[in-house]
């Protein structure tokens, strides 16, 4: 089983802040995924990673994967309280079917 | 439907007792996962369908859960002789996809309490 380990754990900053959450793993991925799980809510799918180095933007959110397809990155800008929320990588089992996820960063945005 | 539906979204059962978790994934949608996700914490496999297939039932803690999708759409967990150690959301997710490849879209979870 592919291990996906995420930090920080848990992360409280105030609004406008920039922030850095990481995913590494010691096996290569064919694709990563980001998501993000609101209180209450399912995880959502923020962007899916295919190359290495690979960079994508959304919006204030940009995602770096790793040039040995290790690990990944989600780098957020001016950070608001709408961000708040568990991100979550995730990436495919070598079997190619089960879908494996990071147990997540926590993260908090004060005003 | 225009999302994934599960039922109950809330469970509380006793000891002992046999639940069945449902799942009706998007109209269309190929495959269907199963997850269980402790609070704050990321969802963890349990198993995986491609249409009726079950194609990996790796991540099932033991022989008293089971699941299946007979007719390639709906699904359902079943959990036998439940244990407080059960106790937790469970997820489900379809993908138009087939493996881990696309996108997946969750449900909003069946809560499950064992007293």
């Amino acid at each position: 089983t592919q291990l996906l380990e995420q930090s920080p754990q848990f992360l409280s900053i105030q609004e406008g802040e920039n922030l850095t959450v990481y995913c590494n793993s010691s096996s290569v991925f064919s694709s990563l995924q980001w998501y993000r799980q609101e209180p209450g809510e399912g995880p959502v799918l923020l962007v899916t990673v295919v190359t290495g180095g690979e960079v994508k933007k959304l919006k204030r959110l940009t995602f770096q994967f790793g040039d040995a397809r290790k690990d990944s990155s989600l780098h957020i800008t001016a950070a608001q309280p709408g961000d708040t929320g568990l991100y979550l990588c995730a990436a495919l089992e070598d079997s190619g079917y089960a879908l494996n996820f990071g147990k997540g960063t926590s993260l908090l945005v004060t005003p | 439907g225009a999302g994934v539906s599960q039922s109950p979204r809330y469970k509380v059962t006793k000891r002992g007792q046999d639940v069945a978790l449902r799942c009706d994934p998007i109209s269309g949608h190929v495959s269907l996962y199963w997850y269980r996700q402790a609070l704050g914490q990321g969802p963890e496999f349990l198993t995986y369908f491609n249409y009726e297939a079950q194609q990996d039932k790796s991540g099932l803690p033991n022989d008293r859960f089971s699941a299946e999708r007979p007719e390639g759409s709906i699904s359902t967990l079943t959990i036998q002789r439940t244990e407080q150690r059960d106790s937790a959301m469970y997820r489900c997710a379809s993908s138009l996809f087939l493996g881990g490849s696309g996108e997946l879209f969750f449900g909003e979870g069946s809560r499950l309490t064992v007293l």
